[in-house]
């Protein structure tokens, strides 16, 4: 069985400074890893995932995250952040099945 | 990207009564469907996978009876609770994809949030 463990539930962080939220993932078969970001009482909006190829993966508002195979991570990085960017965020594995099993999720709250 | 919807936004009804939530792709067809429920500050958790025309396969835990699925067209997949009771009380968010190909993105609908008095 695969898990995702987000490590940080809440990550507070200044307005334009860079923030990475970690994801490490467990699994017995590849994967292809996701992170999404969820705004209050929204749906899920992707914002970048790895299938294969380079490790180093960037998305959409300035994010990025690179894959680790040896650590099993996927850790999200932005080296500058907006206020706007406070959401929760969500990283998710699918191991082949197409549902996604997915972390317990970070909080960023970005602060003036 | 594309536009999963859900229908109602939100809902309240009281102890007892059934209540569906509609999930639709609104410009694509999606060969299959999930259902996922989060509970207040917790992640989202895989109820049920839908394919258009055939039964819903449910994860441990869901009960099939209690948690209707019908995905009876390519763009609309129904989920309904029924008698529904307090501890139903969650966020139902939908997912649906156009393809069970690892480079097809999967969709999120908004969420219904229901709350069972």
């Amino acid at each position: 069985a695969q898990s995702v463990t987000q490590l940080d539930s809440q990550v507070p962080v200044f307005e334009e400074a860079p923030v990475e939220l970690r994801c490490n993932y467990s699994s017995s078969v590849s994967v292809y890893l996701f992170w999404y970001v969820q705004y209050p009482n929204q749906g899920l909006q992707l914002l970048l995932k790895y299938l294969s190829g380079s490790t180093l993966v960037k998305g959409i508002n300035g994010f990025e995250a690179e894959f680790n195979k040896s650590q099993t991570s996927f850790h999200l990085r932005k080296p500058s952040v907006h206020i706007s960017d406070t959401a929760e965020y969500f990283c998710a594995v699918d191991t082949g099945r197409r549902a996604l099993t997915f972390g317990s999720g970070t909080r960023l709250q970005v602060q003036p | 990207g594309a536009v999963v919807s859900q229908h109602p936004s939100w809902v309240i009804c009281k102890s007892g009564t059934s209540v569906k939530i509609e999930c639709r792709s609104l410009d694509f067809q999606a060969t299959t469907m999930f259902w996922y429920r989060q509970f207040p500050k917790q992640s989202l958790m895989l109820m049920a996978t839908s394919n258009e025309g055939s039964k819903a396969t449910y994860e441990q835990g869901v009960e099939k009876d209690k948690f209707l699925i019908n995905h009876a067209s390519l763009t609309l997949s129904t989920l309904t609770v029924t008698s529904a009771h307090p501890e139903d009380s969650s966020f139902y968010i939908c997912s649906a994809r156009a393809s069970l190909a690892a480079t097809d993105t999967q969709y999120f609908g908004p969420g219904t949030r229901l709350t069972v008095l």
